[in-house]
């Protein structure tokens, strides 16, 4: 199956700074990609869909100031947690979509821990 | 609203058999889809339903009722390494999945 790499795995990081993580589609071109937060014992949250060369479409209660997407390629999206606070701590997942709807392809998940 | 539902955790004993259902109202329906998530790390890719009736790959087979909004997910043969969440997640008219909470899966020896 296809492949999508998360970077970093985990990240601490304090309170007010700000946390780049990257997702890469390593061997398909992704024009989607999808960034989910999960906190302890809950579901993946949609946060924002990213598409290729335009600006992500954001969930309702996102802070589209605050989770700073950008899609620059069709392998690469970013996601930047800016001015980041303990209650930003969580599980990031980022997934990817061929052009078939079949299957979502899920990068490794970034743990971010904000003290 | 959307709306998926499945239960919270269920408890079964190895080598056994178990059933996790879901049921689901969205708006507009692309498919099913079934994940395990094992705690700390991404969801990985089980089952994906279109059409009703039962898929079968392995140890897993995956149920769809499409006029019931219903699937299930059946696991034969449980090892303990199955110990995971599986999540339901159903594609919407916008072929956005819409997750829901997961169902913590707990084996016993």
């Amino acid at each position: 199956g296809a492949v999508v790499s998360q970077h970093p795995s985990w990240v601490i990081c304090k309170s007010g700074t700000s946390v780049k993580i990257e997702c890469r589609s390593l061997d398909f071109q992704a024009t989607t990609m999808f960034w989910y937060r999960q906190f302890p014992k809950q579901s993946l949250m949609l946060m924002a869909t990213s598409n290729e060369g335009s600006k992500a479409t954001y969930e309702q209660g996102v802070e589209k100031d605050k989770f700073l997407i950008n899609h620059a390629s069709l392998t690469l999206s970013t996601l930047t947690v800016t001015s980041a606070h303990p209650e930003d701590s969580s599980f990031y997942i980022c997934s990817a979509q061929t052009g078939g709807w079949t299957e979502a392809f899920f990068g490794q998940g970034t743990r971010l821990t904000v003290v | 609203g959307q709306n998926i539902d499945q239960p919270t955790e269920m408890t079964a004993t190895e080598g056994a058999i178990v059933q996790i259902n879901c049921t689901y109202q969205t708006s507009g329906f692309n498919g099913l889809f079934w994940y395990q998530q094992h705690a700390g790390e991404a969801p990985t890719f089980l089952s994906y339903n279109v059409l009703d009736g039962l898929e079968e790959k392995g140890r897993f087979s995956s149920f769809l009722s499409r006029s019931k909004g219903y699937s299930y997910l059946l696991l034969k043969e449980l090892q303990m390494k199955d110990s995971a969440s599986y999540l339901c997640a159903v594609g919407d008219s916008n072929y956005q999945l819409i997750w829901g909470a997961g169902t913590k899966l707990i084996i016993k020896p």
